[in-house]
Order: C-alpha cells, then sequence, then structure tokens
C-alpha cells in the first residue's frame, strides 16, 4: 500500500501568516488521486480539496492545493483563527486501500 | 443537502462483533459510494471499505477477512459488521460518501467511538 507521510507533525503559526503542508507518498500518486481534509476536535473530517487542486464546495479561496508525483502541498495563504485544526491528506486511485497521512496538527502561536 | 446519521454499540468486548449502520437523508442513494472509515484515539484516518448500491464492496486488505459491508437501497443504509474485535479496532467509526470507487468523501457522518475492552 502506499504510505502518505505528512510535515511537519505540527505548525505553529500566527492569524495573517502563510501555511504550507506537505504530504509524502512512498509512491508515484496521480494528481488526480490526492485530497485533503480538515478535522477540528470532536469534529468529523471535512474535505478540503479533491484532484490535488479543486477546492470543494464552499471552501474559501486562501486554500490552494498542488504537487504532482510523491510531493504534494496544501497551502493557506492568510491564516484565519477558524483555520487552526488538523490536516491530513489522502491517496484514493489504487486499488484498495486508499490511505491517509497521519496528519500535521496546525496550531495558534 | 445529503445528510449521514450513523449509530450503533459503542462499547464490545473483545472477540464481540461490532455493527454500525448509516442512513441517508436526500439525494440519490444509488448515485454514490458509501464506506466507512475510523480513526483510532489520537492516530490517522483508516479506510475500511465500501459499497454501491448494487451491493458491490471493496475491503482493506488488512481487514478483509473480518469486514462486510451491507445495504439496504430500501431504506437507504448501509451498515459495517466487523467480527473477532479486540482493542485495536478501538476506534471513532465514520461513514461517509463518495463518488466511486476509491475516491475522496465530500460527505461525512458524525462519527461512533467503539471502545473495545475487557
Amino acid at each position: 500500500e502506499i504510505v502518505l507521510t505528512q510535515s511537519p507533525g505540527t505548525l505553529s503559526l500566527s492569524p495573517g501568516e502563510r501555511a504550507t503542508l506537505s504530504c509524502r507518498a512512498s509512491q508515484s500518486v496521480s494528481s488526480s488521486d490526492l485530497a485533503w481534509y480538515q478535522q477540528k476536535v470532536g469534529q468529523a473530517p471535512r474535505l478540503l480539496m479533491y484532484e490535488t487542486s479543486n477546492r470543494a464546495t464552499g471552501i474559501p479561496d486562501r486554500f490552494s492545493g498542488s504537487g504532482s508525483g510523491t510531493d504534494f502541498t496544501l497551502t493557506i495563504s492568510r491564516l484565519e483563527p477558524e483555520d487552526f485544526a488538523v490536516y491530513s491528506c489522502q491517496q484514493y486511485g489504487w486499488s484498495p486501500p486508499s490511505t491517509f497521512g497521519q496528519g500535521t496538527k496546525l496550531e495558534i502561536k | 443537502q445529503m445528510q449521514l446519521q450513523q449509530w450503533g454499540a459503542g462499547l464490545l468486548k473483545p472477540s464481540e462483533t461490532l455493527s454500525l449502520t448509516c442512513a441517508v437523508y436526500g439525494g440519490s442513494f444509488s448515485a454514490y459510494y458509501w464506506s466507512w472509515i475510523r480513526q483510532p484515539p489520537g492516530k490517522g484516518l483508516e479506510w475500511v471499505g465500501e459499497i454501491n448500491h448494487s451491493g458491490r464492496t471493496n475491503y482493506n486488505p488488512s481487514l478483509n477477512s473480518r469486514v462486510t459491508i451491507s445495504v439496504d437501497t430500501s431504506k437507504s443504509q448501509f451498515s459495517l459488521n466487523l467480527t473477532s474485535v479486540t482493542a485495536a479496532d478501538t476506534a471513532v467509526y465514520y461513514c461517509t460518501r463518495g463518488g466511486g470507487p476509491y475516491t475522496y468523501a465530500d460527505s461525512w457522518g458524525q462519527g461512533t467511538l467503539v471502545t473495545v475492552s475487557s
């Protein structure tokens, strides 16, 4: 199965700053097969991005995704207070199983 | 807007069978794939398996021998059974919606914490 490694484990930033989160795959992943989720404490994950760079319904344009092959990035251009959460990447194009990264916690500095 | 509501037993003993059900409200049940994803406490997400309206399933190979996902299209519901549970199966289990097989989850249930303890 494909292993996704996210870095950093924890990212401490202030509102208004730019956040860059990384997701690295153990083997090449099609850019059509990479998603990002946001999860707040006590809540279910919420889809942010799919097919690497497509924002899900209702996701503001300060969120963007990029990457190809084994390296993918989620960027939040200017952090809002509600953006502090855990972010997870997922690859889903291969035959089972779809796999997730272990998550990056974005915390207020 | 489509909503997913799930329920099931929250406390099990080792060797028992985990059973969860997810009901889908609003929208076309037959247009999607329906999945279960779990998250052990403090850990990352793990895909368990999926089913479509006709009963076609895909399972995580690591759970394949213990997991069954079924569907009841008359009620717009799908269910998860996981046999012979151990403490390692303790997790929050989410039901989710996907646009097809092997895809992302764009709608999630509220989650059910299942604890396995003697």
